[in-house]
């Protein structure tokens, strides 16, 4: 059975300190990796989709990598509008859907 | 560009009923999928239509249905509601015919309180 595991559940940084989270996967066979930026009372907010190891995805202060089993999300010099729940989801060979994480609640102090 | 409309935003029901949910699509977005969250499982998968076809299920009981109109307009049906069917249910479509972007552009949900 697909699964992802996000960690750490809940971050909290002080503006300008820069951090990583991770998302562990596993799929039989991955056709994407990606990430939604999750807002209190909205709806994920796609930021980026990754599809093989070494692959790398840039923006503003947001990167995300990919490895054979995990990826991460580092944020640099971060501000307090970055604070939200960020989720990571995997789509295996074939499917139309998504697994998603459990989430990451990034807050970031001013 | 207006994005995905859901309707109701919020609603109350009571245990034993039944509740329709209402999810139209981006413009030209064929695909539209839904998905539950609660705060203990996460974002879930419930179905995914393309072109009025149901072409993936989640591993939710036979409560929960849906279908999709030929205007690429979404409902989904939850039958004899429980207590634990309280949750957000969000609404995605994809412009991508064989879903293989995974870009979801998710609306703001229809929160569901099942007293």
């Amino acid at each position: 059975e697909d699964q992802v595991t996000q960690s750490p559940e809940a971050l909290r940084l002080q503006e300008g300190e820069s951090s990583s989270l991770n998302c562990s996967y596993t799929v039989s066979g991955l056709r994407g990796l990606f990430w939604y930026r999750q807002d209190p009372g909205k709806g994920p907010e796609f930021l980026f989709t990754l599809y093989s190891a070494g692959e790398e995805k840039e923006k503003e202060r947001l990167k995300a990598t990919l490895t054979k089993k995990e990826s991460f999300l580092h944020i640099t010099a971060p501000k307090p509008e970055d604070s939200a729940t960020y989720l990571c989801a995997v789509q295996a060979e074939g499917a139309q859907k998504l697994v998603f994480g459990q989430g990451t609640r990034l807050t970031i102090n001013p | 560009k207006a994005g995905v409309t859901q309707t109701p935003r919020y609603l109350i029901k009571t245990r034993g009923q039944q509740v329709t949910l209402s999810c139209s699509p981006i413009s030209g977005h064929r695909s539209v999928s839904w998905y539950q969250q609660t705060p203990g499982q996460g974002l879930q998968f419930l179905f995914e239509y393309f072109s009025e076809t149901q072409r993936n299920k989640g591993n939710f009981p036979g409560r929960f249905s849906g279908r999709q109109f030929s205007n690429s307009r979404s409902e989904m049906n939850v039958s004899t509601l429980e207590l634990g069917d309280s949750a957000l249910y969000l609404c995605a479509s994809s412009r991508s015919r064989d879903f293989n972007t995974g870009e979801l552009f998710f609306g703001e949900g229809s929160r569901l309180t099942v007293l």
